[in-house]
């Protein structure tokens, strides 16, 4: 299986910071990589796909880069409707998903 | 526009069995593979099972094999999870999901709003 490592677990930040939320892969994925936002008592909704791709709808202020095994989600000012969880899902051999990133308000 | 709408949860005895439904509606639901993922109470998501879209090729998660089926009913545009000899670790909300495109994995989207199964005694 190919195993998902997120950091930091939790990331207390403010309005206006720029966020960086990494993924680290055990093997190579290519670009096969997604990356969701959930808030609590909500589904995760989607915000990149191939690893660097914007959703239709998501912010500009999201965007994703990587490929191989290392991937970073960038919030460039974070907002306040950004405090949420932050999962990363692999989808090039069957799929897994990252433990999850908590940004939380400092 | 796709939609997924799952019910069925409930609270269980250990042991005891269930059936998940999620109906499916905006989309070929017959052109897709279908999925379910679930999350226990304050923890991550886990990938449980998967099917092709034609019913025949199944996947799960090793933590459920031999305990969850998981099927589906093309001309009702419904998709299943049969729960059996439940454990109290499978206590979690279940998401119906949907991948972007007719490949087996891929990024998901929608996803629907989550039923609770709470197994306990």
């Amino acid at each position: 299986d190919v195993l998902m490592t997120q950091s930091p677990s939790t990331l207390s930040a403010s309005v206006g910071d720029r966020v960086t939320i990494t993924c680290r892969a055990s093997q190579s994925i290519s670009i096969w990589l997604a990356w969701y936002q959930q808030k609590p008592g909500k589904a995760p909704n989607l915000l990149i796909y191939k690893a660097s791709s914007l959703q239709s709808g998501v912010p500009s202020r999201f965007s994703g880069s990587g490929s191989g095994t290392e991937f970073t989600l960038t919030i460039s000012s974070l907002q306040p409707d950004d405090f949420a969880t932050y999962y990363c899902q692999q989808y090039n051999t069957y799929t897994t998903f990252g433990q999850g990133t908590k940004v939380e308000v400092k | 526009e796709a939609q997924l709408v799952e019910s069925g949860g409930d609270l269980v005895q250990p042991g005891g069995s269930l059936r998940l439904s999620c109906s499916a509606s905006g989309f070929t639901f017959s052109s897709y593979p279908m999925h379910w993922v679930r999350q226990a109470p304050g923890k991550g998501l886990e990938y449980v099972s998967a099917i092709s879209s034609n019913g025949i090729s199944t996947y799960y998660v090793d933590s459920v094999k031999g305990r969850f089926t998981i099927s589906r009913d093309n001309s009702q545009n419904t998709l299943y999870l049969q729960m059996s000899s439940l454990k109290t670790e499978d206590t979690a909300v279940y998401y119906c999901v949907k991948p972007h495109s007719s490949s087996w994995y891929n990024w998901f989207d929608p996803w629907g709003q989550g039923t609770l199964v709470t197994v306990s005694s």
